[in-house]
């Protein structure tokens, strides 16, 4: 069974940083790309970044590159997302997700909640 | 890249069929045939239901099935039972620059 297990939320102040992890299992996790989807409220869901099997490419929405970096340790089936400079417009629900690019995105973990707010 | 459109809320009564629709561009839904759909209950992750436009992954009833003509992908789920009360949303892949665009969300109620 795949699952997928995301932590690291919390509540940090604008411009703050945090970073999140996931662990995967139940599944060969060097075979497939992984991404991140986060969904507030307000704007529903939106894809934040994703990343190839090896790590060499990586692909980031607009409104986060230069501040948020994706990364994954294959040896520990774990997928990482750094976020720095945060805003208040990035507090989310943020779910980590199985990816087979170009699609669909499979299967998702729980989600760990990020707040922003001074 | 803008969300895909979708109706804020679809309502049925059970047995009957309700249809979502998916409205995007050029450069999203009419450009590929991955659109993808997901369900979701209130504090859950989404489910995928279908891919691929039509495609159901195992385990997915058959009374929920998807279609794309131009710019305007949708979800029918026939034969509406209780437990399909929940929130639905498509999703499109856009290319290798804006990736995956999703639906605004349509809340799917059974009378």
């Amino acid at each position: 069974e795949v699952q997928l297990v995301e932590s690291g939320g919390g509540l940090v102040q604008p411009g703050g940083s945090l970073r999140l992890s996931c662990v995967a299992s139940g599944f060969t996790f060097t075979n497939y790309w992984m991404t991140w989807v986060r969904q507030t409220p307000g704007k529903g869901l939106e894809w934040v970044a994703n990343i190839k099997q090896d790590g060499s490419e990586k692909f980031y929405v607009d409104s986060v590159k230069g501040r948020f970096t994706i990364s994954r340790d294959n040896a520990r089936n774990l997928l990482y997302l750094q976020m720095n400079n945060l805003r208040v417009d990035d507090a989310a629900v943020y779910y980590c997700a199985r990816d087979l690019n170009p699609s669909p995105v499979d299967h998702w973990g729980q989600g760990t909640l990020v707040t922003v707010s001074s | 890249q803008s969300a895909l459109t979708q109706p804020r809320s679809v309502s049925g009564s059970p047995g009957q069929s309700v249809t979502i629709s998916c409205t995007g561009t050029s450069t999203d839904v009419a450009a590929y045939n991955y659109v993808s759909w997901y369900q979701q209950y209130p504090g859950k992750a989404p489910k995928l239901i279908i891919y691929e436009v039509n495609k159901r992954p195992s385990g997915v009833p058959d009374r929920f099935s998807g279609s794309k003509s131009g710019f305007t992908a949708s979800l029918t789920i026939s034969g509406l039972q209780a437990e399909d009360e929940a929130d639905y949303y498509c999703c499109s892949y856009a290319g290798t620059y804006f990736y995956y665009v999703f639906g605004t969300g349509s809340k799917v109620t059974v009378l």
